[in-house]
């Protein structure tokens, strides 16, 4: 079966750190994405992880670990504008991208 | 601008109705993807295709089904439409169909059943 996990609300200050975790449980692994989704909006891409580690680009990072079916996306500096959807979607053996329930960051003053 | 096209942006129907939504993806993308999206729901996988064949089906209901044309644009109809399937409605589109390169969404089309 296919199973992702993320926690379904988080909040935080502006200019603060967050980490959104995701795991998972699919058949085969391929690669997993984050994605940012605006309410109303279209998903828009944020990174790629395939093998173990941390990717870093700007004030987004993101780490996995395929061994613990494991990954965080990890943003600094929040800005109001970071309130949003954050989407975790892994790509199983079959090549389907398989998204997460998504989780809901309110960034506050 | 993710440069994947979908029309309609909304469209409200009757229950039993059918339509059609229309997608056009991104310059040089050959693989485009359907996903439904409920309120407060995740994106929920329809079905891929790629450079024209069908790639993968997910949890699509027999009332809906989709080709992709040879310009590589792609309609997905949707009939016998019940109250239940009133949704966002994204196409995506890829450069290839293994899933080592992103999913680039367009703006969806919203569909409410009445």
């Amino acid at each position: 079966g296919q199973n992702i996990d993320q926690p379904t609300e988080m909040t935080a200050t502006e200019g603060a750190i967050v980490q959104i975790n995701c795991t998972y449980q699919t058949s085969g692994f391929n690669g997993l994405f984050w994605y940012q989704q605006h309410a109303g909006e279209a998903p828009t891409f944020l990174s790629y992880n395939v093998l173990d580690g941390l990717e870093e680009k700007g004030r987004f990072s993101s780490f996995l670990s395929r061994s613990k079916g494991y990954s965080y996306l990890l943003l600094k500096e929040l800005q109001m504008k970071d309130s949003a959807s954050y989407l975790c979607a892994v790509v199983n053996y079959g090549q389907n991208f398989v998204f997460g329930p998504g989780t809901r960051l309110s960034v506050l003053p | 601008d993710s440069g994947v096209t979908q029309t309609p942006k909304h469209l409200i129907t009757a229950t039993g109705q059918r339509v059609t939504l229309r997608c056009s993806p991104r310059s040089g993308d050959l693989s485009v993807y359907w996903y439904q999206q409920s309120l407060d729901q995740g994106l929920q996988f329809l079905i891929q295709y790629y450079n024209g064949e069908e790639r993968a089906k997910g949890n699509i209901l027999e009332r809906f089904s989709a080709q992709q044309f040879p310009d590589l644009h792609s309609e997905l109809n949707l009939s016998s439409l019940e109250l239940g399937d009133s949704a966002l409605y994204f196409c995506a589109s890829s450069v290839g169909g293994t899933g080592n390169s992103p999913l680039h969404f367009g703006n969806g089309t919203r569909l409410t059943v009445t």
